[in-house]
């Protein structure tokens, strides 16, 4: 198994640009996890999805935040219109059922300048 | 609402020398917590969980209910546990884990 992949690996981009990060989870994992990890905050949950479904995305910061997961294998995180303050590592995590642990994928390192 | 804080940022000792990182967390209910590492340039991965008790590169860690903590600790570092320590919080019957902001550990020869 490969892991969580996640692309692109780094996007440097414009602000006002939109972004789209995507992610493919474990297979077999049913929760899918959108991490944004800074200096300041450490890493903060912005949406999760059981199924799916989102369940929780009262971390997600503003409307410019969106999030997808339109089949058991993909996911996007989009941030339109990008700002320099969204600049961080988001990282995707899947788990499975019961007890068992987040598996991370590398993240994607954002720069918005 | 729950809630994990790690006091240090950055926690520098000497090769064997003993390690503590500490972790309390806040929760009502019954807490599940883990460990979690990130090596430089390398994913985030577990390191332990409480409820399973066990040790893992000499690490161990203990809830500690009464005190709401769960700090990291290692007798001996060495220095190749220089890395980024995450604990996290799992609130019971969810599916929400929730990280503290961190502490750099590095090991100094």
């Amino acid at each position: 198994d490969a892991g969580v992949i996640q692309s692109p690996r780094h996007e440097v981009t414009e602000m006002g640009q939109e972004v789209t990060l995507r992610c493919k989870p474990i297979s077999g994992h049913n929760s899918l996890f959108w991490y944004r990890q800074t200096m300041m905050r450490g890493l903060e949950l912005l949406i999760y999805f059981n199924n799916n479904v989102p369940i929780d995305d009262s971390g997600m910061p503003e409307d410019r935040f969106s999030a997808k997961m339109p089949n058991a294998s993909f996911s996007t995180l989009k941030i339109q219109p990008s700002e320099p303050r969204d600049s961080a590592v988001y990282f995707c995590a899947s788990r499975g059922t019961g007890t068992s642990p987040l598996h991370f994928g590398n993240g994607t390192r954002l720069t918005v300048t | 609402a729950q809630r994990v804080t790690q006091p240090e940022k950055l926690l520098s000792v000497f090769k064997g020398a003993p390690v503590e990182l500490k972790c309390n967390y806040s929760y009502s209910g019954s807490p599940e917590l883990f460990w979690y590492v990130q090596y430089s340039r390398q994913r985030l991965q577990l390191l332990l969980r409480h409820i399973s008790r066990e040790s893992i590169k000499g690490f161990t860690a203990d809830l500690n209910k009464g005190e709401t903590s769960f700090h990291l600790k290692k007798p001996f570092a060495q220095e190749e546990d220089s890395a980024m320590y995450y604990c996290a919080l799992n609130t019971g019957g969810g599916n929400k884990l929730t990280f503290g902001t961190g502490t750099q550990l590095k090991v100094e020869l």
